[in-house]
């Protein structure tokens, strides 16, 4: 089964308006962190915004929030105020705390509309 | 936050050469470190995690022989892809965990093409 899916391959907003990214996991442990990550064209991966498993309050980081819904194991980005400079590809990830290892999605491509 | 780099960004290699990439973790001691293949429009994919002084740990399907992995020091690890060829050609991602539930930072890339 897939450890993280993200249904949008691809997404379009207007400048100004918010948007939402989807992101769902699957995991019986416990204890684990998500992630998400922006890649621009020219590939490197930014972090955007980390929520842990145990965290009560849902994660903000300037424009980037993070609605997390652990019952219904989802995890979707919210990016307030699009601006041209966020159309790139957004990968949901998650970290386990049995393991180091990363398991990311398929990514959703985001284009933000002047 | 944490800067990984790596080197180089780019490289073009003949057919049955070798390439070494390095990922070097610029402020910061990484015991563990990742290397990820990208291809185009897709996401990432984990080749092998490297573990200072130890032998790395390679995922199913990644050839051990061919796709060398070193992690020498806690702040350097090297990816050789071996005898190269143009089905090689990638993205190579590293990155690089600080232990606990932090993030991982990943370096900026390396594209290869093998011609």
């Amino acid at each position: 089964a897939q450890k993280i899916t993200q249904t949008q391959p691809g997404m379009f907003v207007q400048e100004k308006e918010a948007v939402t990214l989807d992101c769902t996991y699957d995991t019986s442990d416990p204890s684990y962190g998500l992630f998400w990550y922006k890649q621009p064209s020219s590939g490197e991966m930014i972090f955007l915004i980390y929520q842990g498993s145990y965290d009560q309050q849902n994660a903000t980081e300037g424009r980037y929030s993070l609605n997390f819904q652990k019952a219904r194991k989802s995890a979707n980005l919210v990016i307030s105020a699009s601006q041209l400079g966020d159309s790139a590809m957004y990968f949901c990830a998650m970290r386990e705390v049995a393991g180091n290892q990363f398991y990311f999605g398929t990514g959703t491509s985001l284009t933000v509309i002047p | 936050g944490a800067v990984v780099s790596q080197h180089p960004s780019r490289v073009i290699c003949k057919s049955g050469t070798s390439v070494k990439i390095e990922c070097r973790s610029l402020d910061f001691q990484a015991t563990t470190m990742f290397w990820y293949r990208q291809f185009p429009k897709k996401s990432l994919m984990l080749m092998a995690t490297s573990n200072e002084g130890s032998k790395a740990t390679y995922e199913q399907g990644v050839e051990k022989d061919k796709f060398l992995i070193n992690h020498a020091s806690l702040t350097l690890s090297t990816l050789t892809v071996t005898s190269a060829h143009p089905e090689d050609s990638s993205f190579y991602i590293c990155s690089a965990a600080i232990p606990g539930m932090g993030e991982q930072y990943f370096g900026p890339g390396t594209r290869l093409t093998v011609t």
